[in-house]
């Protein structure tokens, strides 16, 4: 089954304690990105990337980082986490090589429901 | 900068009612655009994607159409059931933009039994 897969789901954590959250697809996608959503602001870019090595800020990466070694795989890693990282966070991955009806679709993961106290 | 605008931001309908929902963006560059179901603190189910070139596309009792010229989107849900309750998201790929999305902050929908 293709699917865009998160760990954990609900995490509770504690300021400045360093997490990451995992993500991973199966439909051998270049394209990755993380977004968060919040009441009131909807969802926000974090982080994406193009392909393996590649990486770029979307509209608010300030508090995170990201990696792509791996075509399947694209960690989100909060360094010293703060309230304000308090969010649901979401992993998307979709085909940049396909070319028809549903090309660029993108595919999203469960979610991350992440609490920093 | 892609602005995505949906409205109403919240809809209350009896059963069975037929319903629109409205998407507008700014930018009219885009390469597709996408729509969405929420569940509470759920994830995103894609519901349709219409495609620049395309004018409308149908999935069951959903019906999706596009006017890109003129920067809008609807999905209309026909024969609405209690089921059908969810928040509805729209996003747009800019054409400069790779895979990008920009949302909207959706419509948050109630349909009454």
């Amino acid at each position: 089954e293709a699917q865009v897969t998160q760990n954990p789901r609900y995490l509770i954590t504690v300021t400045g304690k360093k997490l990451t959250v995992t993500c991973s697809q199966n439909m051998n996608h270049e394209y990755m990105s993380w977004y968060r959503q919040d009441p009131g602001l909807g969802l926000r870019q974090i982080y994406y990337s193009m392909n393996v090595e590649v990486t770029d800020k979307g509209d608010v990466p300030e508090g995170y980082k990201v990696s792509r070694k791996e075509k399947r795989n694209f960690p989100l890693i909060l360094e010293s986490p703060s309230p304000n990282q308090t969010s649901l966070y979401f992993c998307a991955s979709s085909s940049t090589r396909y070319r028809g009806p549903r090309s660029y679709e993108q595919y999203f993961g469960p979610g991350t429901r992440l609490t920093v106290t | 900068k892609q602005e995505v605008t949906q409205i109403p931001a919240a809809l209350s309908v009896p059963e069975g009612e037929n319903l629109v929902l409205n998407c507008s963006f700014t930018d009219s560059a885009i390469y597709n655009l996408q729509w969405f179901r929420q569940d509470p603190g759920k994830g995103l189910t894609s519901l349709l994607l219409i495609q620049s070139s395309q004018r409308e596309q149908t999935s069951g009792r959903l019906n999706a159409s596009l006017d890109k010229s003129s920067g809008r989107s609807t999905l209309y849900i026909a024969a609405s059931q209690p089921g059908d309750s969810a928040t509805y998201l729209c996003a747009v790929v800019r054409e400069t933009s790779g895979s990008r999305l920009t949302f909207g902050e959706g419509t948050q929908l109630t349909v009454n039994p």
